[in-house]
């Protein structure tokens, strides 16, 4: 049972447009989500996190949108860069196991010039 | 400060054996997470330690087990490896004394490859 969903399993972007990145969650449990970005042969690096009291969270060029009546995040990338291309994760967590970060699937992202 | 470190980087074992990967988090993070990465299932949860007690499992069958020394390094162990455990697996830290939203900081990850 996948709790973080992640549909699209790739996505083509060109370079200075906005890339949106979706995720959807199935536990209404989950209250704090985070987005991590993964280059090839490295583990994923922390990008931004947003808390289930906020609607937006904001820093530099990627914005994160939480609708928790949907029970749906995207991540904003804006403009889009070619070092912008890697695997994007989305995760969630609930404050009963704060520790314990489900992650989805991944959306490969490619920036094209 | 130095950053999260898992070896071997690159192992490759025969069916029926066992393997034993290590982690050393990041210097005062006493959070250690354990994930299997495999293509198209995303990052799966395994354990989490911390200050050398298990407190959070995914799920995963009882072949997968773990553990954290006092100086936070931790070490996950599978036994009976089967073909379908090949993966890439990767160790995340975080300070997280309360377990608080701290993010997780992760390795490059040990690729297990089981033939």
């Amino acid at each position: 049972d996948q709790q973080v969903k992640q549909n699209s399993p790739s996505l083509s972007v060109q370079e200075g447009r906005i890339s949106i990145l979706n995720c959807d969650y199935t536990n209404s449990m989950f209250d704090y989500f985070l987005w991590y970005k993964k280059y090839p042969a490295e583990g994923p690096t922390f990008l931004i996190s947003i808390s289930s009291i906020k609607d937006k969270n904001e820093d530099g060029r990627f914005t994160v949108f939480l609708n928790k009546s949907a029970k749906h995040l995207s991540l904003h990338i804006v403009p889009s860069q070619p070092g912008d291309s890697a695997v994007y994760f989305c995760a969630a967590s609930a404050s009963s196991s704060a520790s314990k970060i489900i992650f989805g699937s991944g959306t490969r992202l490619s920036i094209r010039p | 400060k130095a950053g999260v470190t898992q070896t071997p980087r690159y192992l490759i074992k025969t069916r029926g054996q066992q393997v034993t990967l290590s982690c050393s988090p990041i210097s005062g993070h006493r959070s250690v997470s354990w994930y299997q990465q495999t293509p198209g299932q995303g990052l799966q949860f395994l354990f989490e330690y911390f200050s050398e007690t298990q407190r959070n499992k995914g799920n995963f069958p009882g072949r997968f087990s773990g553990r954290q020394f006092s100086n936070s390094r931790s070490e996950m162990n599978v036994s009976t490896l089967e073909l379908g455990d090949s993966a890439l697996y990767l160790c995340a830290s975080s300070f997280n004394p309360t377990g608080s939203k701290n993010e997780q900081y992760f390795g490059p990850g040990t690729r297990l490859t089981v033939t």
